[in-house]
């Protein structure tokens, strides 16, 4: 069975200064690794993804993440964090192609950024 | 404009009164699938559909049906809804890869 795991309820940073958002996972096989940001009152945002190919991701709003197979870890980060970063946010896995595309979730790292 | 669109926003109901949550895209999306969005729980998978007439059970489907009658629609149904559905819930889609999931705005809802 696949899951993630998100060490952190919390985490706390002032405006900016680098801010890591840690998640861990198990999956049979090679994982597809997500990040996702939910605003307050508002839907899912796609962040950013790990498929294959270069370890390091860059995605949207200046976050990146970086793909460690042998600590089966895929941390969130931001070299600066910004206020409007404030918000919930999820890691997500899944297996490679198969009948079921579910996403595993992550119970949520709520990120506060204070200025 | 891709997106996935979902109905009521907001709904607070009565408990065992029927309600169907609609779900839209227009992304020509086979895969659909629902969530549901609880505190301290992440997302949890209820059901989804690789394509048309074709879905299956999640990991939370008690209480939940879902059709797939059509490519673009994928409604979630509560044919009696308990307090204990009481919460946010996602549509997702995505191609036949899977390998970008697109999700809805999210459906409040309240059974009392």
């Amino acid at each position: 069975a696949q899951s993630v795991a998100q060490p952190e309820d919390q985490v706390n940073v002032a405006e900016g200064n680098p801010l890591t958002v840690k998640c861990t996972y198990s999956v049979s096989g090679n994982p597809y690794l997500f990040w996702y940001v939910q605003y307050p009152n508002r839907g899912l945002q796609f962040l950013l993804k790990y498929i294959t190919g270069d370890n390091l991701v860059k995605g949207s709003y200046g976050f990146e993440a970086e793909f460690n197979k042998s600590q089966t870890s895929f941390h969130l980060k931001k070299p600066s964090a910004l206020v409007s970063d404030s918000a919930l946010y999820f890691c997500a896995v899944r297996a490679p192609p198969s009948n079921d595309y579910k996403l595993s979730f992550g119970a949520g790292t709520t990120v506060t950024v204070r200025a | 404009e891709a997106q996935v669109t979902q109905n009521p926003r907001y709904l607070i109901t009565v408990t065992g009164k029927k309600l169907t949550v609609t779900c839209s895209q227009n992304m020509n999306h086979e895969y659909m699938s629902w969530y549901r969005q609880d505190p301290g729980l992440g997302l949890r998978q209820i059901y989804y559909s690789m394509n048309v007439e074709v879905t299956d059970k999640g990991d939370v489907p008690e209480g939940y049906k879902v059709s797939r009658k059509e490519k673009r629609n994928f409604p979630l149904i509560l044919e009696s809804p308990s307090p204990n559905q009481t919460s946010l819930y996602f549509c997702a889609s995505s191609l036949k890869d899977g390998n970008t999931i697109y999700f809805g705005e999210g459906s409040w809802l309240t059974v009392v």
